[in-house]
Order: structure tokens, then C-alpha cells, then sequence
């Protein structure tokens, strides 16, 4: 069965540090999504991408973060200047149809922020 | 706007036992409706959805849950629990006709499952 896959697993790196967490949705879907969960916390959505554009975004998603599909497979999320309450795991997900169709999740990228 | 809440973060059974996992929502319109389970280190798995239909929806390892409108609820349950059962199920809901898929999810449910 076709899957989300997410890269790195887990990704250190320090306060004020860029950071790109890598995504390949599943090859026929078309909406793609971040979302994270920070420990003891619920999952939490930051943003929907659909046809190159952003459909929607949390309040978590300020100018710290951004998305893109830089190529017919990735969809990746880029964090400017970390923080450490950035800390979390950050999770892909991707569907072929919006509210149509369930949302398919990879296994996750776990941030630390030192 | 819409909300899940799920009564109890920890539930804990035996081994053979009914399992009942509590999800209630909030939505001012129709939800759409889901299950999902986390095990250690992997992502979140979709059990079972709800869209419009039957109120009682299967799902994969013989969960299934019942939207029942008038108490806004959808709670899971799998008449008896094995031991790879244990993980963290997430309730969540959609925004029906957003086109956006975004889901709003609840805080989540530890079952453990003891022998």
C-alpha cells in the first residue's frame, strides 16, 4: 500500500537555526498537510496545500514557517529561525480529495530544539 | 467551529475485555468524523471514518464506532481487546465541505491493554 514518508526521522538543531522537514505524499494525491503534536499535547493542524497554493493555515503557522511542492514529488516545511518551543512531532500527511477523502499520515519527524 | 473532546486519557482493559473509547464533538454543521490510532513511533492510521450513511461504521481490527447525532457523539469499540491493541487513539473532525480536509482532533486516548 502506497505511504506517506517523512525524512528525517529525527532532526536536531539549535535555537535561531533553519530547518527543512521533508515529505513525499502519495504520488496521486492532491492535498497535502503539516501537522504537529507536541509531547503530552494534542495534534495540532498548521496547514493545507492545494494546487501549489496554501488552502488554509492555523495561527501557528506565522512567518517562521513556510511550504512548498518544489518539484512533482516533496512537499516540504520549512521553519526559519527555530525556537524552542518549536519542539514537536511534525507530521505529513496527504488525501486525493479534501474533506472527500480520509488523510494518510507518515510516521513523523520529531524536532528538538536546543 | 468545531471541537472534539475524548473523556479519558488513559483507559485501561483486560485482555478479552469490551473496549470503549469516548469522542464527543462539536460542529455547527454536519461532521464528517474519524478514528485514527498511533502506535509507538509511526503515524497516525485512519481505524474507521464516518461521512454520511449508516451510523455504524466498521472499521479495521474489529473496532467500529456510532454517530449518534442527539448526544454528538462517536464513540469506538472493539467487543474484545488484544494485547496489540495498545496505543493512542485520536478522535477527530472534519469540516464538511471546507475542501480544505483539514481535521481538528481530539487530545487523544491511551488504551493499555493488560494480560
Amino acid at each position: 500500500e502506497p505511504e506517506v514518508t517523512q525524512t528525517p526521522s529525527h532532526q536536531v538543531t539549535q535555537m535561531g537555526q533553519e530547518v527543512i522537514l521533508r515529505c513525499v505524499p502519495i504520488s496521486n494525491h492532491l492535498y497535502f498537510y503539516w501537522y504537529r503534536q507536541i509531547l503530552g499535547q494534542k495534534v495540532e493542524f498548521l496547514v493545507s496545500f492545494y494546487n501549489n497554493e496554501i488552502s488554509e493555515k492555523s495561527e501557528i503557522f506565522d512567518d517562521q514557517f513556510s511550504v512548498e511542492r518544489p518539484d512533482g514529488s516533496n512537499f516540504t516545511l520549512k521553519i526559519r529561525s527555530t525556537k524552542l518551543e518549536d519542539s514537536a512531532m511534525y507530521f505529513c500527511a496527504s488525501s486525493r480529495q479534501g474533506d472527500l477523502s480520509p488523510l494518510h499520515f507518515g510516521n513523523g519527524t520529531r524536532l528538538t530544539v536546543t | 467551529a468545531q471541537s472534539v473532546t475524548q473523556l479519558g486519557s488513559h483507559v485501561s482493559v483486560s485482555e478479552g475485555a469490551l473496549v470503549l473509547l469516548r469522542c464527543n464533538y462539536s460542529s455547527s454543521v454536519p461532521p464528517y468524523l474519524f478514528w485514527y490510532v498511533q502506535y509507538p513511533n509511526q503515524g497516525l492510521q485512519l481505524l474507521l471514518k464516518y461521512t454520511t450513511g449508516a451510523t455504524l461504521v466498521k472499521g479495521i481490527n474489529g473496532f467500529e464506532a456510532e454517530f449518534k447525532k442527539s448526544e454528538t457523539s462517536f464513540h469506538l469499540t472493539k467487543p474484545s481487546a488484544h494485547m496489540s491493541d495498545a496505543a493512542e487513539y485520536f478522535c477527530a473532525v472534519s469540516v464538511r465541505a471546507s475542501n480544505t480536509g483539514k481535521l481538528i482532533f481530539g487530545q487523544g486516548t491511551t488504551l493499555q491493554v493488560k494480560p
